[in-house]
């Protein structure tokens, strides 16, 4: 069975300082891994997903993560937040070559960016 | 394109009363899925479906029912809705077989209240 752990339900940042939203995972096998941002009142929107190949991912609006198979992470981070980067993120999870078998998503971490 | 739509953006029921959440999607997606979001709870599966004529069951499936006729549609119908109902629903599509990896697309939800 494939699982999603967000440890942390909120995460607060200053503006212009680094955040890190935090993802560990667990799948047999490879997993195919995304990032979802979902401001208020609005549906998820895909960020990044890490699929094969290197380990560090780029995404919309400067956000990157990286993917570690040993410590099965695939932290969030971003060098600078923005107060407009305040929203609820969703790490998900797909096993590689897994068929049409659905995402498994995490309970999501509030970040706020305070200015 | 429009994207994922779903229809009504809110909706109050009474407990018993029996509705259809509408799904559509003009990107030719093969595979479309429903989600409920409670507080707490992240994202969680109740149906989806792999092509027309396909569908299948997710982690909450009981009360609810699904049928894929069209690519295109994917409606969810509440059978007899119960005060536990109450969530923002979320419609997904994405194209392809699960093994390539691609990112689903979400609609902007359904938030239902049952009284």
């Amino acid at each position: 069975a494939q699982s999603v752990a967000q440890p942390e339900d909120q995460v607060n940042v200053a503006e212009g300082n680094p955040l890190t939203v935090k993802c560990t995972y667990s799948v047999s096998g490879n997993p195919y891994l995304f990032w979802y941002v979902q401001y208020p009142n609005r549906g998820l929107q895909f960020l990044l997903k890490y699929i094969t190949g290197d380990n560090l991912v780029k995404g919309s609006y400067g956000f990157e993560a990286e993917f570690n198979k040993s410590q099965t992470s695939f932290h969030l981070k971003k060098p600078s937040a923005l107060v407009s980067d305040s929203a609820l993120y969703f790490c998900a999870v797909r096993r590689f070559g897994a068929g049409n078998t659905p995402l498994v998503f995490g309970k999501g971490t509030r970040l706020s960016v305070i200015a | 394109n429009a994207g994922v739509t779903q229809t009504p953006k809110f909706q109050v029921l009474k407990t018993g009363q029996s509705m259809t959440l509408q799904c559509a999607q003009d990107m030719n997606h093969e595979y479309m899925s429903w989600y409920r979001q409670d507080p707490g709870m992240g994202l969680r599966l109740i149906h989806y479906s792999v092509g027309a004529g396909i569908t299948d069951q997710g982690e909450v499936p009981n009360g609810y029912n699904v049928s894929r006729s069209t690519t295109e549609d994917f409606p969810l119908r509440l059978l007899s809705a119960a005060p536990s109902q109450t969530s923002v629903y979320f419609c997904a599509s994405s194209s392809g077989q699960g093994s390539v990896g691609n990112e689903q697309f979400f609609g902007p939800g359904t938030r239902l209240t049952v009284l």
